[in-house]
């Protein structure tokens, strides 16, 4: 059964420095989608970033990177120059590819406190 | 090119009442997911559509829940006879046909049974 790891509960990091967001998981399939979602305390889901399982390069979206390790089975999430805004919950999440809905797995989620 | 939208927000009911939820999603996607998050957790998945057609069920999805999606469009998330045990923020989501499938994820409704 496919599933996603997040260790850390909480994390705290400094204006402007960076911080990266764990993030391990299962599969056993060779074609995958790994996604990272950030959830502000208004609730709504906010999509981030996604890496392919066959994309050779990590993926970057303006600040967010995500540093994918894919013999240690890890998509950690890098955010550089955080911002007070980033202060969330951030979950990681797997594409279900074992049927046809593609619906999504997540991890328990961290949760960032970025302070002045 | 507006967002998933959800309505209610909130919703506080008794127990034993019946809630109705609505999803709205983007207007070109075709596939419509339900989600649940409870306190402390990561959204768990409901149910699918791909346009009318509801194609998968949770095994979280009990009798007292049912979901349509009439023409494609929006979608609706019924429970009858709520139980304490509800109490949730239900998250729709919506994804078109491409290489990610990303999800986008309206602002969820946050049921709380008493």
């Amino acid at each position: 059964a496919q599933k996603i790891t997040q260790t850390q509960p909480g994390m705290f990091v400094q204006e402007k420095e960076a911080v990266t967001l764990d993030c391990t998981y299962d599969t056993s399939d060779q074609s995958y989608g790994l996604f990272w979602y950030k959830q502000p305390s208004s609730g709504e889901m906010i999509f981030l970033i996604y890496q392919g399982s066959y994309d050779e390069q990590n993926a970057t979206e303006g600040r967010y990177s995500l540093n994918f390790q894919k013999a240690r089975k890890s998509a950690n999430l890098v955010i550089s120059a955080s911002q007070l805004g980033d202060s969330a919950m951030y979950f990681c999440a797997m594409r279900d590819s074992s049927g046809a809905t593609n619906k999504l797995i997540f991890g328990t989620g961290t949760l960032l406190a970025v302070q002045p | 090119d507006t967002g998933v939208s959800q309505d209610p927000r909130h919703k506080i009911t008794k127990r034993g009442q019946n809630v109705t939820f609505r999803c709205d999603p983007i207007s070109e996607h075709n596939r419509l997911y339900w989600y649940r998050q409870t306190l402390g957790q990561g959204p768990e998945f409901l149910t699918y559509f791909q346009n009318e057609a509801q194609l998968e069920k949770s095994r979280l999805l009990s009798d007292r829940f049912s979901a349509e999606r009439p023409k494609g469009s929006f979608s609706t998330l019924e429970i009858q006879r709520t139980e304490q045990g509800d109490s949730a923020m239900y998250l729709c989501a919506s994804s078109s046909w491409g290489e990610t499938y990303e999800q986008y994820f309206g602002p969820g409704t946050r049921l709380t049974v008493t």
